[in-house]
């Protein structure tokens, strides 16, 4: 079965450039979590979607991130332009979500990582 | 806002000695407590979960943790620690009116042979 597939694994790029990362949840699952991970601060919440409409996005660290999840298999976080700063790793995860029930296991890509000089 | 700390940022045991993780959660009602595991380079698995019931739950390589609404904590355990167990552990909280899941910043677990 295939699990969360996230792309691109790595990405190196210069301050300034545009960065797009994209994820393909679990078929079938109907919220999706952007995550990112760095040593300073750990696993820290973007945003998440419920059934494609993104629900809490207070996580975005600035206008220069964006989120979109067109249909549901596919999400996209965007970064432009890019900053040393946001140098992480990107997790997206997925799980079935049914509404008022928050016990749904998480499950995570394997992350891609972002290098920007 | 539901909220979650684990003390302990790097542990370090000797391959066979018992094992315990701590975090310590906030939040007001009865939450959803869960722990995952990250190894190097990966996504993070599912441990354990618990959401209501037995406080003792068991999950999976082995592991069990347990939840103390008096202390506020759900701490990870297991018997006997195998070098594979080497990873970093995040422990996590979700709450009833809310779909977010926060993490802890997590503990390295460094296993010596």
């Amino acid at each position: 079965d295939a699990g969360v597939i996230q792309s691109p694994r790595h990405e190196v790029t210069e301050m300034g450039q545009e960065v797009t990362l994209r994820c393909k949840p679990i078929s079938g699952h109907n919220s999706l979590f952007w995550y990112r991970q760095t040593m300073m601060r750990g696993l820290e919440l973007l945003i998440y979607f419920n059934n494609n409409v993104p629900i809490d996005d207070s996580g975005m660290p600035e206008d220069r991130f964006s989120a979109k999840m067109p249909n549901a298999s596919f999400s996209t976080l965007k970064i432009q332009p890019s900053e040393p700063r946001d140098s992480a790793v990107y997790f997206c995860a997925s799980r079935l979500w049914l509404a008022g029930a928050n016990t749904g296991e998480l499950f995570f890509g394997e992350g891609s990582r972002l290098t920007v000089l | 806002a539901q909220s979650v700390t684990q003390p302990d940022i790097h542990i370090t045991v000797s391959e066979g000695a018992s094992l315990e993780l701590r975090c310590n959660y906030s939040y007001g009602a009865t939450p959803y407590l869960f722990w995952y595991v990250q190894s190097p380079g990966q996504g993070l698995q599912l441990l354990l979960k618990y959401f209501s019931g037995d406080t003792l739950v068991q999950g999976i390589k082995g592991f069990e943790a347990e939840f103390k609404r008096s202390q506020s904590s759900f701490n990870l355990r297991k018997p006997s620690v195998h070098w594979s167990d080497a990873a970093e552990y995040f422990c996590a909280v979700g709450a009833g009116n809310t779909d977010k899941l926060i993490f802890g910043t997590g503990t390295r677990l460094q296993v010596f042979p």
